[in-house]
């Protein structure tokens, strides 16, 4: 059973870099997009972005100037950094594991089976 | 904005059916998977795909879609079922972004 554990900063001032990291334990890395969603207190979910096992990534418009993530397939392992924080982006940081693909009724799928626990961080002066 | 949009809240009496539903243009061409948030927790898949049940999931939940309309359908709500609910899927510029519609509040009465 594939689980995911996830570890990082949980308090930051204005201007440094939030940095998170994924591991992937039980489970094949290849084939699915490692991602990065975010939850704001009392918000909905926000998708942050994605990389695949060879290094393909996605990042959502809003983030893609301060966001970069990366994979270490030796490891297992996936990260985030989010450089230039404000209290904006306080908020709960989960990892997860991403499918996507096509049908045959061409309809396409995307969904992620598994999550991480979850980080809270804290940006504050 | 969400490019996927739901209701913010719907109740339902206990042992009822009921609904949640998400539009948006990218649904016309990708299922929705559906998610469930209790307090404090990370989100749950409970559909994907066409209508697919992870492992656990009870199959008093089930998946529909619809033109630009996913539906997440709990028939016989129990009191457990009392969650926030997410759609996500591909959004619709066609470059692979993922996107969340806002949640939906279930209140079981």
């Amino acid at each position: 059973q594939v689980q995911l554990q996830q570890w990082g900063a949980g308090l930051l001032k204005p201007s440094e870099t939030l940095s998170l990291t994924c591991a992937v334990y039980g489970g094949s890395f290849s084939n699915y997009y490692w991602s990065w969603i975010r939850q704001p207190p009392e918000k909905g979910l926000e998708w942050i972005g994605e990389i695949n096992h060879s290094g393909s990534t996605n990042y959502n418009p809003s983030l893609k100037s301060r966001v970069t993530i990366s994979v270490d397939t030796s490891k297992n392992q996936f990260s985030l950094k989010l450089s230039s924080v404000t209290a904006a982006d306080t908020a709960v940081y989960y990892c997860a594991r991403g499918e996507a693909g096509a049908t045959t009724s061409l309809y396409y799928y995307y969904y992620m089976d598994v999550w991480g626990k979850g980080t809270t961080v804290t940006v504050s002066s | 904005s969400s490019e996927l949009t739901q209701d913010p809240a719907v109740s339902v009496a206990l042992g009822q059916t009921v609904r949640i539903t998400c539009q948006g243009d990218s649904l016309r061409s990708y299922y929705a998977s559906w998610y469930q948030q209790k307090p404090g927790q990370a989100p749950v898949l409970v559909i994907y795909g066409k209508n697919n049940r992870p492992s656990g999931i009870p199959d008093r939940f089930s998946g529909s879609s619809s033109g630009n309309t996913a539906s997440l359908t709990i028939t016989g709500a129990q009191a457990e079922d009392e969650a926030d609910y997410y759609c996500n899927s591909r959004d619709s510029s066609g470059n692979h972004l993922g996107v969340f519609g806002g949640g939906t509040k279930l209140t079981v009465l």
